[in-house]
């Protein structure tokens, strides 16, 4: 159980264009999604919380006009890079909580989304 | 505020030799604790998870840590390295606040030699 899926696993795109990423929770109801970013050899860096049918809240220094998050539903959210530029190459993971457990502070991984913008 | 330190950003054992990693952390309050490991290119998976039951917590694969409140440490160990322990590892201490949210150590890398 608690399997976390993204999609695509990777994507390359032209700079300018916009491009999203799907993070689902397979086999459970997820009160809460993170996305991260990780650049080469580097730890995970938090950019935002997503709460199922609320904004969702970025962390600081990060563009919430250039990464744009919706969870529409307690199995899905989306981030979308848009207008993206060489710069926003990077790994991107998602991650989610559980609705329902009292250890709702474990979050499960996506197998990360590796974004290349030529 | 919570923080995390992994002591050693390599380390390298030989097959079949024990592996330790080491990571403290700062907290004003008990923590939940946890170790996820990372394969390259892959996303993170969680080894082990401390949340004030016991001290020592055996995890998957194998892994196990000891909560030590008195060094405010919580190293990773395993008996006997395999080749396929080989990969990034986190120590992460959940934040204090409602939102759950993690605090990354900056990661060890293990290398395993045949």
């Amino acid at each position: 159980g608690a399997v976390v899926s993204q999609h695509p696993s990777r994507v390359i795109c032209k700079s300018g264009t916009s491009v999203k990423i799907e993070c689902r929770s397979l086999d459970f109801q997820a009160t809460t999604m993170f996305w991260y970013r990780q650049f080469p050899k580097q730890s995970l860096m938090l950019m935002a919380t997503s709460n199922e049918g609320s904004k969702a809240t970025y962390e600081q220094g990060v563009e919430k006009d250039k990464f744009l998050i919706n969870h529409a539903s307690l199995t899905l959210s989306t981030l979308t890079v848009t207008s993206a530029h060489p710069e926003d190459s990077s790994f991107y993971i998602c991650s989610a909580s559980h609705r329902v457990l009292k250890s709702s502070d474990t979050q499960y991984f996506g197998p990360g989304t590796r974004l290349t913008v030529l | 505020a919570q923080s995390v330190t992994q002591l050693d950003s390599h380390v390298s054992v030989s097959e079949g030799t024990p592996v330790l990693l080491r990571c403290n952390y700062s907290s004003s309050y008990s923590p939940s604790l946890f170790w996820y490991v990372q394969h390259p290119n892959k996303g993170l998976q969680l080894l082990l998870k401390y949340t004030s039951a016991a001290t020592l917590v055996k995890g998957i694969n194998g892994f196990e840590a000891e909560f030590k409140k008195s060094e405010t440490s919580f190293h990773l160990t395993k008996p006997s390295a395999h080749m396929s322990d080989a990969a990034e590892y986190f120590c992460v201490v959940s934040g204090m606040d409602s939102s759950y949210k993690l605090i990354f150590g900056s990661g060890t890398r293990l290398l395993v030699r045949p």
